[in-house]
């Protein structure tokens, strides 16, 4: 089955600066790619999303990039702000038709100092 | 996106009996849902795929005589915790899954078996 696996755990950084997270991910029929905020308590929402044919999306100070041939993906996030401040995973899953459930990243623990 | 609630929101029941969890998809006609756990400051971990009007998927680990699952509407699936134990305490957390596999999560329910 897929694995992915998700680096850095936390992620320190101060307001304004930039914060990058990466996850790679080892099943090449993977090809959708979607990032989740989830802050504590609460349910995880969906921020952004890639599909295989796609190399890069953005959207306003989100975006994310893929590589299919490295199987890696990664998550920009720039001029960060406090209220960026939780845990943000990626996952993977062969999404055709919507029948696929998704395999996690472990989360990286994003903290943005003032 | 689509919008999931789920009920209850807080269970604490004592070891051996079971716990049913209702998951509701309340604008979107849903042929899939899906049932995630999720262990305090871990990742979301996917245990079944919810069917309309057949029988879930279990992934591997997850027993299927313990967790039943009930699909048998467009908008309702339960989960069912059978004889719950202690280490049946977590976060269960449904999805629904849009055309082209984007999933919107429940708000998840905190199970607490004493």
């Amino acid at each position: 089955g897929e694995n992915v696996e998700q680096h850095p755990s936390t992620l320190s950084v101060q307001e304004g600066d930039s914060a990058v997270i990466k996850c790679t991910y080892s099943d090449s029929a993977s090809n959708y790619f979607p990032w989740y905020k989830q802050e504590l308590g609460k349910r995880p929402q969906l921020i952004i999303d890639i599909r295989s044919n796609v190399g890069e999306k953005k959207d306003q100070r989100i975006a994310v990039t893929l590589n299919k041939t490295a199987k890696h993906f990664s998550l920009h996030i720039t001029e960060t702000q406090p209220e960026d401040s939780a845990v943000y995973f990626c996952a993977a899953s062969e999404a055709g038709g919507g029948a696929d459930g998704l395999t996690f990243g472990k989360g990286t623990h994003l903290i943005i100092q003032p | 996106g689509a919008v999931v609630s789920q009920h209850p929101s807080r269970v604490i029941c004592k070891s051996g009996t079971s716990v049913k969890i209702e998951c509701r998809s309340l604008d979107f006609q849903a042929t899939t849902m899906f049932w995630y756990r999720q262990f305090p400051k871990q990742s979301l971990m996917l245990m079944a795929t919810s069917n309309e009007g057949s029988k879930a998927t279990y992934e591997q680990g997850v027993e299927k005589d313990k967790f039943l699952i009930n699909h048998a509407s467009l908008t309702l699936s339960t989960l069912t915790v059978t004889s719950a134990h202690p280490e049946d305490s977590s976060f269960y957390i449904c999805s629904v899954s849009s055309f082209g596999g984007t999933q919107y999560f429940g708000p998840g329910t905190r199970l607490t078996v004493l």
